[in-house]
């Protein structure tokens, strides 16, 4: 299956900042998910990110906030914005792989302060 | 209603026992299934898919019941270090992503 890298691990933030998460592909992919995890609950789909288009946002989730790159098969960022203590959450990355099923990141645990 | 509906638990189950964990998706569209493990403070990680003979993989049987539009999940033999919290995942014909349940923890107690 593919592996992905995703960082930072995790990060403490000041409200109001911004954070970029990075995932990295060691294998070429067509779509991207980023999914958020809060704590207790299971993922929600932010995006789906397609290389050479703008990502498509899931109901609740807008660019403005969750702003979203995907420069080539391998790499995406996400970022976001203007953060509130209610975006403390575990973050995650994710690609399709075959009769893998989906592997993700080992996703990045946000604190916002 | 949620997509994917799970028994949350916990499930505190002893050693060698038997545990099934059941899931039910509430769109007939959905054509692919799978159950998903996570440890905690990990990522989730990909048990098995599900197909609609059943299928087993050593200790763990999944089904698939389309008519009633459930998956299922066995256990046989629990182990340590099955203690997890497992996902039922689906997805939906013309979607492209995954829909999760919240996930059912499970515990093996020595």
């Amino acid at each position: 299956s593919a592996v992905i890298s995703q960082k930072p691990s995790r990060d403490i933030c000041q409200r109001g900042t911004s954070l970029t998460i990075q995932c990295q592909v060691d294998s070429q992919v067509t779509m991207m998910f980023w999914y958020r995890q809060q704590p207790g609950q299971s993922l929600t789909l932010i995006a789906t990110a397609n290389q050479g288009s703008e990502a498509t946002y899931e109901s609740g989730f807008v660019i403005d906030k969750f702003p979203i790159s995907r420069p080539n098969l391998t790499f995406s960022t996400l970022t976001v914005s203007n953060m509130s203590p209610e975006d403390s959450s575990i973050y995650l990355c994710s690609v399709e792989w075959g009769a893998y099923g989906y592997t993700f990141g080992s996703g990045t645990r946000l604190t916002v302060v | 209603r949620k997509e994917v509906e799970q028994d949350p638990g916990p499930f505190n189950v002893p050693e060698g026992a038997t545990v099934a964990f059941n899931c039910t998706y509430s769109n007939s569209a959905s054509q692919s299934f799978f159950w998903y493990r996570q440890d905690c403070r990990k990522e989730p990680k990909l048990l098995m898919s599900v197909y609609s003979s059943g299928n087993e993989d050593g200790r763990f049987t999944a089904q698939l019941n389309r008519a009633s539009q459930y998956i299922s999940l066995l256990i046989r033999d629990s182990k340590l270090s099955d203690s997890a919290t497992y996902l039922c995942v689906v997805i939906r014909t013309g979607a492209n992503n995954l829909f999760f349940g919240t996930g059912t923890r499970l515990t093996v107690i020595p």
